[in-house]
């Protein structure tokens, strides 16, 4: 109940598409949704995130869509550039659950090609 | 602001050597304090948290432990290292905000290679 299913694993997009990264999740309790971008050899970076009072959040070229009754969220980058290249994780936390720590997808490698 | 420094960026021990890896924060007080493990084509998994000087929580059993000794200072050690313990180390901290979830900063990680 505390996983976070991250699809797909690997994603390959030409300059200027779409990239569309999809997390599913069981615990209804989770109440913060973030996204994180790494580069490699780098921590990860919070890139946006989203409560469940809201459905969508956009910020830039990024938006996380949330839907609480499918326990899904996803993020989309448009416009994607060869700098956008890197791997992205969804988590999600809970505070009432272990200090609100929070519980990372396996995360998605995204190659942008120019 | 806050910075979050972790050391050395990368590491080759033996196994069966010790570890010490450490964390320090600035520029915030009374932080949750974490360690991740990286294993390639993974994703992040906890290891340990703090929430205080002293008060360690562990989520899986293993070969390591660590340490807060000061509020802003966190260490991962282990006694005797195993191949398994290779791995990418992330340290990280997040404002300890009662009753709401924040999110959590990254140090640069450790790139440990047991040979």
């Amino acid at each position: 109940q505390q996983q976070v299913k991250q699809s797909p694993q690997s994603l390959i997009v030409q300059k200027g598409g779409i990239s569309i990264i999809n997390c599913a999740y069981e615990n209804t309790a989770f109440d913060y949704f973030p996204w994180y971008q790494q580069f490699p050899g780098k921590g990860p970076a919070l890139l946006i995130a989203i409560r469940p009072d809201v459905s969508e959040k956009k910020e830039g070229r990024f938006t996380i869509s949330f839907n609480k009754s499918a326990k899904q969220f996803s993020l989309h980058i448009m416009d994607s550039q060869p700098g956008d290249s890197a791997t992205y994780f969804c988590a999600a936390s809970h505070y009432g659950g272990s200090q609100g720590n929070l519980i990372f997808g396996k995360g998605t490698k995204l190659s942008v090609k120019p | 602001s806050q910075t979050i420094h972790q050391w050395p960026a990368t590491l080759v021990q033996p196994v069966g050597s010790p570890l010490s890896l450490e964390c320090t924060v600035e520029g915030t007080s009374n932080p949750n304090l974490y360690w991740y493990r990286q294993a390639a084509g993974r994703g992040l998994q906890l290891l340990f948290y703090s929430v205080g000087i002293g008060q360690i929580s562990s989520e899986v059993p293993q070969n390591l432990s660590a340490s807060r000794p000061q509020d802003r200072q966190f260490i991962l050690s282990s006694k005797k290292l195993l191949l398994s313990d290779s791995g990418f180390y992330l340290c990280a901290w997040s404002v300890r905000d009662r009753g709401l979830s924040t999110e959590a900063f990254f140090g640069q990680g450790t790139r440990l290679t047991v040979v």
